[in-house]
């Protein structure tokens, strides 16, 4: 099974500013099948990036995801407000599907 | 655009089967992979398995000997079924389609409480 950790747990940060988040593979993913999802309070996630680095239909640029085989990182360049939620990097490479646990974006 | 909308008791007893029901609205079950992702309350995600419009099934191997999905496509519909339930099943349970093994749409989720 493929174990994704993410880093940090939580960060904390101002609207304008930059996030970085990271994910790495306990091994390397397949065919760099590594997506990123974003999810708020009571609501179902939400693809935000796919194949590492392929936007999902309709998310904005500020949005960008970068990496190959075992690291990962999701790249908010300017926050605003509605992006302050729960982040979460996805393999779907190799079964079992795993998901990391987990970066909670709040605001500072 | 695809919608997906999952149906079924909130509540089961421990030892008992949980029983989710997945409509898909707007697009053809005769393609692609449908499967279920849960998330227990304040915590992350776990993928449960997919079945393909074939027929053919994956499931997530710590649940592998509990768990069945199922298609119905005369009702464009397809199911999960999980036995044994114990209260660590206690969870939201999402409907997903799968892009090949990529969850790319989403039902807004049902929770499913496992409690005498």
């Amino acid at each position: 099974e493929i174990v994704l950790t993410q880093s940090p747990g939580t960060l904390s940060l101002s609207p304008g500013e930059r996030a970085t988040l990271s994910c790495r593979a306990s091994q390397s993913v397949g065919n760099n099948y590594l997506a990123w999802y974003e999810q708020k309070p009571g609501q179902a996630p939400r693809l935000l990036i796919y194949d590492a680095s392929t936007r999902a239909t309709g998310v904005p640029d500020r949005f960008s995801g970068s990496g190959s085989g075992t690291d990962f990182t999701l790249t908010i360049s300017r926050l605003e407000p509605e992006d302050f939620a729960v982040y979460y990097c996805h393999q779907y490479a190799t079964s079992p599907l795993t998901f990391g646990g987990g970066t909670r974006v709040e605001i500072k | 655009q695809v919608q997906l909308r999952g149906s079924g008791p909130g509540l089961v007893k421990p030892s008992e089967t949980l029983s989710l029901t997945c409509t898909v609205s707007g697009g053809s079950i005769s393609s692609y992979y449908w499967g279920c992702i849960r998330q227990p309350p304040g915590k992350g995600l776990e993928w449960i398995g997919y079945i393909y419009y074939s027929g053919s099934t994956i499931y997530n191997p710590s649940l592998n000997s509990r768990v069945t999905i199922s298609l119905d496509t005369s009702k464009n519909q397809f199911s999960l079924k999980l036995n044994s339930v114990t209260a660590a099943d206690t969870a939201v349970y999402y409907c997903v389609r799968g892009a090949g093994w990529l969850p790319h749409s989403w039902g807004q989720g049902t929770l499913v409480t496992v409690s005498s």
